[in-house]
């Protein structure tokens, strides 16, 4: 299975900050990357397919990057509703794994 | 927009069988691929299985031997059977469409259940 790490967890930081959350795939994966959000008591929320392309209605603060094994989403201008947690997942081989997730944290 | 509800029994007894349905509104289950993922504290999110719109199977090897994903169309419904379960089954499970482009396969989890939570305990 190809196993996932994310960093850091937790993360701490403020309205209006520009954050970076890092996922890192054990074998290469080329752009085959998903990004979550998961709020408490709620199903995960797509944000970021194929490492880079943003969901429909998802703000362009959001911004996934990366390719083979290290990927990057970053949020610029933090708002209150992006605290939660967020998940990267390899859509390249089954079965398909996750991340532990980051939990950002006000 | 697609909408998925879930439903099934939340507690359970060791060593019986766990049942989950997903009802698909907005779209129809012979469309797409569809999918069951469930999570823990302990071991977070977890890839259960898949089934096509063709009604192919795939399931996680880790728990292969115990699930069966089935479709039913004429109710737009598709479900979730994981027989013999324990402790460590006890999860949030959700139901999901699945999304793979078959070129370059790739796969991502669109549209999501409400989820279930199942309680595994005697």
């Amino acid at each position: 299975d190809i196993r996932m790490t994310q960093s850091p967890s937790p993360l701490s930081a403020s309205v209006g900050d520009r954050v970076t959350l890092t996922c890192r795939a054990s074998q290469n994966i080329g752009s085959h990357l998903n990004w979550y959000q998961q709020k408490p008591g709620k199903a995960p929320n797509l944000l970021i397919s194929a490492a880079s392309t943003l969901q429909s209605g998802v703000p362009s603060r959001f911004t996934g990057t990366g390719s083979g094994t290290d990927f990057t989403l970053t949020i610029s201008g933090l708002q209150l509703e992006d605290f939660a947690t967020y998940y990267c997942q390899q859509g390249s081989s089954s079965p398909y794994t996750f991340g532990p997730g980051t939990k950002l944290d006000i | 927009q697609m909408q998925l509800q879930q439903w099934g029994a939340g507690l359970l007894k060791p060593s019986e069988t766990l049942s989950l349905t997903c009802a698909v509104y907005g779209g129809s289950v012979g469309d797409h691929y569809w999918t069951w993922i469930r999570q823990s504290p302990g071991r977070g999110l977890e890839w259960i299985g898949e089934i096509s719109h063709r009604g192919t199977t795939k399931y996680n090897p880790s728990h292969k031997s115990r699930v069966l994903i089935s479709v039913d169309t004429s109710k737009n419904q598709f479900s979730l059977k994981l027989s013999s379960v324990t402790a460590a089954d006890t999860a949030v499970y959700y139901c999901a469409r699945e999304r793979v482009r078959a070129t370059n396969p790739y796969t991502w989890f669109d549209s999501w259940g409400q989820g279930t939570l199942v309680t595994v305990s005697s």
